[in-house]
């Protein structure tokens, strides 16, 4: 069946340090890609999301590129922040089934 | 507009009893799905809704069951709560089924079984 499969954290970053957590999928289709966030006591929220192969999705200063060729959705972004410490879930889903989710990446940011 | 309301935000039980937890979705929002989310198996996907229909189900026992209501709030029920049912149980609504929707999620209910 489909399954997402996200790098483990945690990942520790100084404030300004470049980000990269990586998100590499398994579909038998063609599903469309996201990234949610969850912040620290609420609920999660889409931060950004690919419907086909080589769309780029952006959101907040962060990227992620949907890649057929390798099936990943790495997530990017150049400087990052105290404020983007939170847990984020690389996710999938094809026409007619569920939102699929990997087990999600914490990232600390300490200033 | 409001978001997705879950309720009760926290809930305790003990072992053998069921439970009951409720969505209420964005208005005008018709589908909604539900995730159990635990530190060690990440969000799991239960069971998803659309217009009072089952549309999708997850791998849990038949414990676990859903409905949706024709305001499109939905419930789910737990029965013989188990140790390893504790979980935060999360929400999600959405305006329809398609694949590239964008899901909105509450804030969850936070269930410990004792």
């Amino acid at each position: 069946g489909d399954s997402v499969t996200q790098m483990e954290g945690p990942v520790t970053l100084s404030e300004e340090a470049f980000l990269t957590i990586n998100c590499t999928y398994t579909a038998t289709g063609y599903p469309s890609l996201f990234w949610y966030v969850q912040y620290p006591g609420e609920g999660l929220q889409l931060l950004l999301k690919a419907t086909k192969a080589d769309d780029k999705g952006s959101n907040k200063g962060f990227e992620a590129t949907y890649r057929k060729e390798t099936t990943s959705f790495h997530l990017e972004k150049g400087s990052v922040q105290v404020s983007d410490s939170a847990v984020y879930f690389c996710a999938l889903r094809e026409a007619g089934t569920a939102l699929i989710f990997g087990k999600g990446t914490t990232l600390s940011v300490s200033s | 507009k409001a978001g997705v309301t879950q309720t009760p935000r926290y809930l305790i039980k003990t072992r053998g009893q069921q439970v009951t937890l409720s969505c209420s979705p964005i208005s005008g929002h018709r589908s909604v799905s539900w995730y159990q989310q635990t530190p060690g198996q990440g969000l799991q996907f239960l069971f998803e809704y659309f217009s009072e229909t089952q549309r999708n189900k997850g791998n849990f026992p038949g414990r676990f069951s859903g409905r949706q209501f024709s305001n499109s709030r939905s419930e789910m029920n737990v029965s013989t709560l188990e140790l390893g049912d504790s979980a935060l149980y999360l929400c999600a609504s959405s305006l329809a089924e398609q694949n590239n929707e964008k899901l909105f999620f509450g804030s969850g209910t936070q269930l410990s079984v004792l």
